[in-house]
């Protein structure tokens, strides 16, 4: 099975900052990488698919990058309702995994 | 609008049995693959199964291979989960999600997603 791990495991940060999350997979997954948000009680909401495309409805301050093992998800100036946690996915394999997850407070 | 509404969660005895739901509203369910994924209190997401749009298709993981199976009703719009020999680790929230894909390629993601039932495996 592929293997997905994040860093950091949480951060601290203020709105207006810019944040960046770090997702890695155990093999090459091409662009096979999508992004979610997750705030509590809630479900899952998609954010970025195929590691770099907006999904409809999110703001431009999200953003995605990388492909083979190493990707990024960035948040240009974090607003409050973007305090959340933030998990990666790989949809290379049918196995589907995600990553243990980013928590994102308030500094 | 599009939607998922789970049901069929609830408290269940180690090595019971219990069936989940997933109504599907809003789009053509017969055209979409879908998921269940779970999540244990304050741990992280877990796919559970898969399948294919016509029910042919159908993944586990390892973790629940052999006690949960997967299938849906295309006539009635739902996707199901029978989880047997439940074990204390099974608790969690239970999540359907619908299988997105991007057109002319095969990437592919889990949105939209239903709001969960919590299954909790305990004496």
């Amino acid at each position: 099975d592929i293997q997905m791990t994040q860093s950091p495991s949480s951060l601290s940060a203020s709105v207006g900052d810019r944040v960046t999350i770090t997702c890695r997979a155990s093999q090459s997954i091409s662009s096979y990488l999508n992004w979610y948000q997750q705030k509590p009680g809630k479900a899952p909401k998609l954010l970025i698919y195929a590691a770099s495309s907006l999904q409809s409805g999110v703001p431009s301050r999200f953003s995605g990058s990388g492909s083979g093992t190493d990707f990024t998800l960035t948040i240009s100036s974090l607003q409050p309702e973007d305090f959340a946690t933030y998990y990666c996915q790989q949809s290379y394999s049918t196995f589907f995994t995600f990553g243990p997850g980013t928590k994102v407070d308030i500094k | 609008e599009v939607q998922l509404v789970e049901s069929g969660g609830g408290l269940v005895q180690p090595g019971g049995s219990l069936r989940l739901s997933c109504a599907a509203s809003g789009f053509t369910f017969s055209s979409y693959e879908m998921n269940w994924v779970r999540q244990a209190p304050g741990k992280g997401l877990e796919w559970v199964s898969y399948i294919s749009s016509s029910g042919s298709t159908i993944y586990y993981a390892d973790s629940v291979k052999g006690r949960f199976t997967i299938s849906r009703d295309n006539a009635k719009n739902s996707l199901y989960l029978q989880m047997n020999s439940l074990r204390a680790e099974d608790t969690a929230v239970y999540y359907c999600a619908r299988s997105g894909y991007s057109y002319g390629t095969t990437y592919n993601w889990f949105d939209p997603w239903g709001q969960g039932t919590l299954v909790t495996v305990s004496s």
